[in-house]
């Protein structure tokens, strides 16, 4: 049971445009949300997260959007950089339970 | 501040044999996790540690153990390996026990042959 879900598992977006990538969720109880960045060969990076009590935070050039009624949340790149090209995972959690549920992963490519 | 360190990067095994592989928190990080990365499964979290004690485990056979010591360090280690054991291994740190937010080492790539 994938109880967090990436549908899209590659995504090419043009250098300077916007990303968006797209994270569904079964789980009514998770209450906390991330996303990680992977290259190949290392393990995956913090980015950005949000509490369930907000529907939206921004760190410079990333933006996370949560819609609890649909359960789905996405990120958001704005301008998008060739160095942004790696996988990216969605994770949540929720209160009492240290461990994170991943989705799938996106491949995010930048193409100059 | 160094990240989170692991050990080895990389192992090679035979089915059979067991292996223990170590991780070293973040500085002032006291809580533990680790996690199997298979290309079929995904992210699959395996247990986590707080204060030298298990708090959580995920749904992998008891072939998989692990602990913590009193400096925060921690080993994982795998007992009669199967060939779908071959993964990387990751080991995420957090300051305490309930953070949502982990840091990542760069992982053990393990192959069973």
């Amino acid at each position: 049971d994938q109880q967090v879900k990436q549908n899209s598992p590659s995504l090419s977006v043009q250098e300077g445009r916007i990303s968006i990538l797209n994270c569904d969720y079964t789980n009514s109880m998770f209450d906390y949300f991330l996303w990680y960045k992977k290259y190949p060969a290392e393990g995956p990076t913090f980015l950005i997260s949000i509490s369930s009590i907000k529907d939206k935070n921004e760190d410079g050039r990333f933006t996370v959007f949560l819609n609890k009624s649909a359960k789905h949340l996405s990120l958001h790149i704005v301008p998008s950089q060739p160095g942004d090209s790696a996988v990216y995972f969605c994770a949540a959690s929720r209160s009492g339970a240290q461990k994170l549920v991943f989705g799938q992963g996106t491949r995010l490519t930048i193409n100059p | 501040k160094a990240g989170v360190t692991q050990t080895p990067r990389y192992l090679i095994k035979t089915r059979g044999q067991q292996v223990t592989l170590s991780c070293s928190p973040i500085s002032g990080h006291r809580s533990v996790s680790w996690y199997q990365q298979t290309p079929g499964q995904g992210l699959q979290f395996l247990f986590e540690y707080f204060s030298e004690t298990q708090r959580n485990k995920g749904n992998f056979p008891g072939r998989f153990s692990g602990r913590q010591f009193s400096n925060s360090r921690s080993e994982m280690n795998v007992s009669t390996l199967e060939l779908g054991d071959s993964a990387l291994y990751l080991c995420a740190s957090s300051l305490s026990e309930g953070e949502y937010e982990q840091y990542f080492g760069p992982g053990t790539r393990l192959t069973v042959t």
